[in-house]
């Protein structure tokens, strides 16, 4: 069964580093999401990307955050300059036609130090 | 007020038992509705997806939403202790899902 995978699955950086996870898609899907899980709280939306163009973004996704296909097959999330609050489990999701009956990833865990 | 509000339990039942999860929610404008599944920090695993007033069923599990109420229900029949996680609600009216808080479910053998 196709699924939506992510590297790395722990990340542990510096504050202020930057920061690049990487989510390769279910391969027939076109919509793509980047959420975040700090630990004990929700899952967030963080941003939608669509026809390689941002559809929507959040309150979070600030000027920090960029995302990005490359190729055919990745996504990613690029955090510039990382801060102790963006500590998190981000997780990567896909959809076909139907945008919103989304399917996650196992989540990348980041740790800022 | 929570545009999407869930008990976080826990919620601990005997293997076998009906379990009863529930959401309510304030954004007239949510139109699709979805149950995910989530183990220790594992990523969210969907369950249910359904856009209509009225009930859908799959297996074990059955969603259940009343627009006019606002409520999402989800029961699972014949509990078992591999259905232990946090289960998620989740609303969208466009492609942004809004989560619940998720409900921590123990079923015990």
């Amino acid at each position: 069964e196709p699924e939506v995978t992510q590297t790395p699955s722990h990340q542990v950086t510096q504050m202020g580093q930057e920061v690049i996870l990487r989510c390769v898609p279910i391969s027939n899907h076109l919509y793509f999401y980047w959420y975040r899980q700090i630990l004990g709280q929700k899952v967030e939306f963080l941003v939608s990307f669509y026809n390689n163009e941002i559809s929507e973004k959040s309150e979070i996704f600030d000027d920090q955050f960029s995302v990005e296909r490359p190729d055919g097959s990745n996504f990613t999330l690029k955090i510039r300059s990382t801060k102790l609050e963006d500590s998190a489990m981000y997780f990567c999701a896909s959809s076909g036609l139907r945008s919103n009956e989304q399917f996650f990833g196992p989540g990348t865990r980041l740790t800022v130090l | 007020q929570k545009e999407v509000e869930q008990d976080p339990g826990p919620l601990s039942v005997p293997e076998g038992a009906i379990v009863s999860l529930n959401c309510t929610y304030s954004n007239s404008a949510f139109q699709y509705f979805m149950w995910y599944r989530q183990y220790s920090r594992k990523g969210p695993e969907l369950l249910m997806y359904t856009y209509s007033s009225g009930n859908k069923e799959d297996g074990r599990f059955t969603a259940q939403v009343d627009k006019s109420s606002k409520y999402i229900s989800l029961f699972i029949r014949d509990s078992q202790p591999s259905d232990s996680a946090t289960y998620l609600c989740a609303m969208a009216s466009g492609s942004r899902l809004t989560f619940g808080e998720g409900t921590q479910l123990t079923v015990n053998p």
